[in-house]
């Protein structure tokens, strides 16, 4: 199984500003992805992280406000541009290996 | 597309005792995958068992078992003997045998009473 790290685990930033969160697998993968998960709800998929290309990325997210980079197969970045308090969220890192897909530990953002 | 129905909001079970929670899910393809997630409160989405649609056998892990019913498009968790680290989000989803996106349900609170 891959092991996911994140940084930073959560941070309280002003409106207005960007965050730029880190993902660290600890093996090479094919896929990554960026999720945002509201408190309570369910993971909604941002992007999907293409190695040495732009991201993919689903409908309501756009590359302007969700930047991605994914230079290698065990590392990829998110930056929340321009942040609002709807930004606020936890923000969970994914990685596939063949059919199983594990999750980093989270950023939990706050949006003041 | 495909959807994944957990009708359960929230649920709860007696220490020691047994649990099922429930998942359907609606999809045209033969091929694909089926998982459980456990999310404590640390809020780490924790791979619980997972689910080959074309193996007929149920998958187990531990204390945590599967039924799936691929015609009628179900596949619920059963938990025995259920431990007070039980406590948490378990959220089903589904991937296609392709390899795309992974969709999630909405997520069951399991409660578990000491």
């Amino acid at each position: 199984s891959a092991v996911i790290s994140q940084k930073p685990s959560r941070d309280i930033c002003q409106r207005g500003t960007s965050l730029t969160i880190q993902c660290q697998v600890d093996s090479q993968v094919t896929m990554m992805f960026w999720y945002r998960q509201q408190p309570g709800q369910s993971l909604t998929l941002i992007a999907t992280a293409n190695q040495g290309s732009e991201a993919t990325y689903e409908s309501g997210f756009v590359i302007d406000k969700f930047p991605i980079s994914r230079p290698n197969l065990t590392f990829s970045t998110l930056t929340v541009s321009n942040m609002s308090p709807e930004d606020s969220s936890i923000y969970l890192c994914s990685a596939r290996q063949g059919g199983e897909q594990y999750f980093g530990p989270g950023t939990r953002l706050t949006v003041t | 597309a495909q959807t994944v129905t957990q009708s359960q909001p929230e649920m709860s079970v007696q220490e020691a005792e047994t649990v099922t929670l429930s998942c359907t899910y609606d999809t045209s393809e033969s091929d694909y995958y089926l998982f459980w997630y456990k999310q404590p409160p640390s809020r780490q989405m924790i791979l619980v068992i997972r689910q080959e649609a074309y193996k007929q056998q149920n998958a187990t892990e531990n204390r945590f078992s599967v039924n799936f019913q691929k015609a009628a498009k179900s596949f619920s968790l059963k938990i025995s003997d259920s431990q007070l680290g039980d406590a948490a989000m378990y959220f089903c989803a589904y991937l296609s045998g392709g390899y795309q996106k992974v969709t999630f349900g909405i997520g069951t609170k399991l409660q578990v009473i000491p």
